[in-house]
């Protein structure tokens, strides 16, 4: 299994503004993930961080948004742009393991005010 | 289209009852993925099982157990003799083709009371 780590675990932001959080995995991973999970809600897939490539966003979400980036196989970061009150929610990044399960970090909490 | 249903929204037992959380799953793939996780109040997902659609063997794991039936689209979990500690949202999620993408369902909330 991984081992995936996020940060910042929390923050409270200010509208308009733009936060970027981090994803550590332990070991080199082909396919990490961003989801979201709005307050007491299910997990929604953003998008699928593909290293070497852009990634591949899910309708209703959009790269001006949330820009990823996965420069190696270890790692990603998710910006959330221009924020609002309605992107208070976790953000939750994932390693995809080697039968198709995919592993969780801790998550970010964010809140927008 | 790929879709998961956890018709429970909430479910409260007393310690040492046993409780079943129920999964139903749509899919057109042939070969296709489930998952149980759990979401304790600390927010991070545990992966329970992984199920692929080849294999409707069911499972037990100490206290745990999963019913895969593929004739009724379902993927059914039950803990056995409940503690406090299984407190907790449960969610099934499913994954088909490479097993990309996962799609979850809404969760269950189990509330195991002393």
């Amino acid at each position: 299994s991984a081992v995936i780590s996020q940060k910042p675990s929390r923050d409270i932001c200010q509208r308009g503004t733009s936060l970027t959080i981090q994803c550590q995995v332990d070991s080199q991973v082909t396919m990490m993930f961003w989801y979201r999970q709005q307050p007491g809600q299910s997990l929604t897939l953003i998008a699928t961080a593909n290293q070497g490539s852009e990634a591949t966003y899910e309708s209703g979400f959009v790269i001006d948004k949330f820009p990823i980036s996965r420069p190696n196989l270890t790692f990603s970061t998710l910006t959330v742009s221009n924020m609002s009150p309605e992107d208070s929610s976790i953000y939750l990044c994932s390693a995809k393991g080697g039968h198709y399960e995919q592993y969780f970090g801790p998550g970010t909490r964010l809140t927008v005010t | 289209a790929q879709k998961v249903t956890q018709a429970q929204t909430e479910i409260s037992v007393v310690e040492k009852e046993d409780v079943t959380l129920d999964c139903v799953y749509e899919t057109r793939d042939t070969t296709y993925y489930l998952f149980w996780y759990k979401q304790p109040p600390s927010g991070e997902l545990v992966f329970l099982i992984r199920r692929n659609s080849f294999d409707e063997q069911n499972e037990i794991s100490g206290r745990y157990s999963w019913n895969f039936q593929k004739s009724t689209s379902s993927f059914n979990f039950t803990i056995t003799a409940s503690q406090v500690v299984d407190s907790a949202v449960y969610f099934c999620a499913l994954s088909w083709g490479y097993g990309n993408k996962l799609v979850f369902g809404a969760g269950t909330i189990l509330r195991v009371k002393s």
